[in-house]
């Protein structure tokens, strides 16, 4: 357990679903971060919260959503995915955003999306 | 292109050898940090080494960092089978303090 906790860490769904990923931190950090990996692909960074406020949308489509209602909870709203957004989804937390050396972070286990 | 770039992409090693990988980067840094990855699972940190670090230790883990070259390796001595994972490199960047992820390398100790 690292203290970044994702809830489902499995999940099944269709293309007109609508479902949410959750992330949860009580380390005391102000960042974090959406990440989305896929086979043979280097991690991408989908977004970054600092402080509650989104800081980065690294041309993510419209079809992800993220919702950050306080420095400890993270969500991902998905809809009308692609059966190419099957993917690992992990969610980061760190001390802050900008501050030198305070950007380690701690990765919950994932999530394990898989669109048909 | 990515900002750091994991060589070799795979290893496979015996129990007991030492594993050596490296990260190439393309711009100034503030820090690289190594992450390790169990299969389906998220990432772990490692060690961190600042700009001005040139070899930092941390266990069985030594990590070098030359400026100069744009690069650092990590080196597992003695390796066990428990240490088969994928590693990455993240570079921070001195400009904006972006963090970025190598594609990694797939480490595998054979018992």
């Amino acid at each position: 357990e690292t203290g970044v906790t994702q809830t489902p860490r499995h999940l099944v769904m269709g293309m007109t679903n609508k479902k949410s990923l959750k992330c949860e931190q009580h380390l005391g950090h102000n960042a974090m971060y959406w990440y989305k990996q896929s086979a043979k692909k280097p991690l991408e960074l989908m977004f970054v919260y600092n402080f509650k406020e989104q800081t980065e949308n690294n041309s993510v489509p419209s079809r992800f959503s993220p919702e950050c209602p306080n420095s400890s909870h993270l969500f991902l709203h998905l809809h009308t995915l692609q059966p190419e957004d099957s993917a690992l989804y992990l969610c980061a937390s760190s001390l802050d955003r900008v501050r030198a050396g305070a950007n380690v972070l701690t990765f919950g286990a994932g999530s394990r999306l898989t669109v048909l | 292109s990515q900002q750091g770039e994991e060589d070799p992409q795979a290893l496979s090693i015996q129990e007991g050898e030492n594993a050596t990988m490296n990260c190439s980067y393309k711009t100034s840094i503030n820090n690289l940090q190594w992450y390790r990855q169990n299969s389906g699972r998220g990432l772990v940190h490692l060690i961190l080494i600042r700009s001005n670090e040139r070899e930092k230790h941390s266990g069985r883990l030594r990590v070098t960092l030359d400026t100069s070259k744009k690069s650092s390796s990590l080196l597992i001595t003695a390796s066990r089978a428990a240490d088969t994972a994928s590693y990455f490199c993240a570079t921070v960047q001195a400009a904006g303090n972006k963090l970025t992820f190598g594609g990694g390398t797939r480490v595998l100790v054979k018992p």
